[in-house]
């Protein structure tokens, strides 16, 4: 089973900030991996997949990069919806699909 | 749109039984994937089962081997999650979400809101 490990556990940051979080893979993904969104009360939202491509609706302000086992999420700028968790996903080596556990982005 | 649509979640029993239901709408369903992922109270994304577009092949995850089984029916664009002994590290929301794998994207695209399931005594 391939195991995601995100850091940090929290990001705080003020509105306007960069957010850069980070995501490991116990071994290869390729660029088989997704950035999703959730906030509180609210079921996941796909941001990125690919590694690197936004799904569809997303802002140019949220950005994906890495291949094999180091991933960043970058938002270049955050507003203040941006504010949630955020979980990376790998679908290269399955069954199982594994998650990260989750990068919190509150607000400072 | 898409919209997909759980339910069937409540409280039971520790070696209880429950079954989830998911309607979809708005999309081919039976050409999709279809997972069912957890999320316990405060904690992560636990994906939990697969089916395939046409029923014939599923995985779990070790979690929940030989106590869930996930099944569909695409006449009725519904997909299902048969719980079966139940214990209270059961206890989370069920979100049944999309695959579009054989699309040009990829991930899990669309998800449902989710049904709390509460093992407890």
């Amino acid at each position: 089973e391939i195991v995601m490990t995100q850091s940090p556990a929290t990001l705080s940051l003020s509105p306007g900030e960069r957010a850069t979080l980070s995501c490991r893979a116990s071994q290869s993904v390729s660029s088989n991996l997704a950035w999703y969104q959730q906030k509180p009360g609210q079921a996941p939202r796909l941001l990125i997949y690919g590694a690197s491509t936004r799904a569809t609706g997303i802002p140019a302000r949220f950005s994906g990069s890495g291949s094999g086992t180091e991933f960043t999420l970058t938002i270049s700028s955050l507003q203040s919806e941006d504010f949630a968790v955020y979980y990376c996903q790998q679908y290269n080596n399955w069954p199982p699909w594994t998650f990260g556990q989750g990068t919190k982005v509150e607000i400072k | 749109q898409v919209q997909m649509v759980e339910s069937g979640g409540g409280v039971v029993q520790p070696g209880g039984s429950l079954r989830l239901s998911c309607a979809a709408s708005g999309f081919t369903f039976s050409t999709f994937d279809m997972h069912w992922v957890r999320q316990a109270p405060g904690k992560g994304l636990e994906w939990v089962a697969f089916i395939r577009h046409d029923g014939k092949s599923q995985y779990y995850a070790d979690s929940v081997k030989g106590r869930f089984s996930i099944s569909r029916d695409n006449s009725e664009n519904t997909l299902y999650l048969h719980m079966n002994t139940l214990r209270s590290d059961d206890t989370a929301v069920y979100h049944c979400t999309r695959d579009p794998a054989g699309t040009p994207v990829y991930g899990f695209d669309y998800w449902g809101q989710g049904t709390l399931v509460t093992v407890s005594s």
